[in-house]
């Protein structure tokens, strides 16, 4: 079975300033991955995703994603950050053979001015 | 507005009682799903339907009981709560499989006294 983990439980970063958020995933085959943007009291929303094909993806507001196989990795980043990108983060993971969808602990992304 | 809508969003209650959370979704969507969020934030799937059909039932204790009248709409029971069962719940849909992405409701926080 697939696992996720990432690496940062909060990342404080002033505004304007870059961003990594870590995400390292455990599966014996190929997998699918997700990066889904929680702002308080909503739900998640999806920011991006890796099905297949090219390793960078990106989303509508400036993030960007690598998925790197030999490192199992799928870090989320951001060249400047906004007030508004403050939120809580989850990466996710399922296997293209059927398993489920797990997700990570969350890294809670926090802009300060 | 197509979403997934869920009611009540807040729920106090007391010890013992029994309580429903309804979801419906307008996105045309075939599968559906309950998520409960603990107060870490750590996101663990409950259940999932398929076309009314259960497909996913996770070790959730059988005081929680999930209804799917129709594919737009999965209900959650809970008999009997407990102080333990304080979270956020997430209702979600997708259109089945795992490479499509989730699309969640707002949440309902259960708060048991």
């Amino acid at each position: 079975a697939q696992s996720v983990t990432q690496l940062d439980s909060q990342v404080p970063v002033f505004e304007e300033a870059p961003v990594e958020l870590r995400c390292n995933y455990s599966s014996s085959v190929s997998v699918y991955l997700f990066w889904y943007v929680q702002y308080p009291n909503q739900g998640l929303q999806l920011l991006l995703k890796y099905l297949s094909g090219s390793t960078l993806v990106k989303s509508i507001n400036g993030f960007e994603a690598e998925f790197n196989k030999s490192q199992t990795s799928f870090h989320l980043r951001k060249p400047s950050v906004h007030i508004s990108d403050t939120a809580e983060y989850f990466c996710a993971v399922s296997e293209t053979s059927g398993s489920r969808l797990t997700f990570g602990e969350g890294t809670q992304l926090t802009v300060n001015p | 507005d197509t979403a997934v809508s869920q009611t009540p969003k807040y729920l106090v209650t007391q010890m013992g009682n029994d309580k429903s959370i309804k979801c419906e979704q307008n996105l045309g969507h075939d599968t559906m799903y309950w998520y409960k969020q603990d107060s870490k934030k750590f996101l663990k799937i409950m259940f999932s339907y398929n076309n009314k059909e259960l497909i996913i039932n996770e070790t959730v204790p059988n005081r929680f009981s999930p209804k799917s009248p129709d594919k737009a709409h999965l209900n959650l029971h809970i008999n009997s709560l407990e102080l333990g069962d304080s979270a956020v719940y997430f209702c979600a849909s997708n259109n089945g499989g795992w490479n499509s992405p989730l699309h969640f409701g707002n949440g309902t926080r259960l708060t048991v006294t």
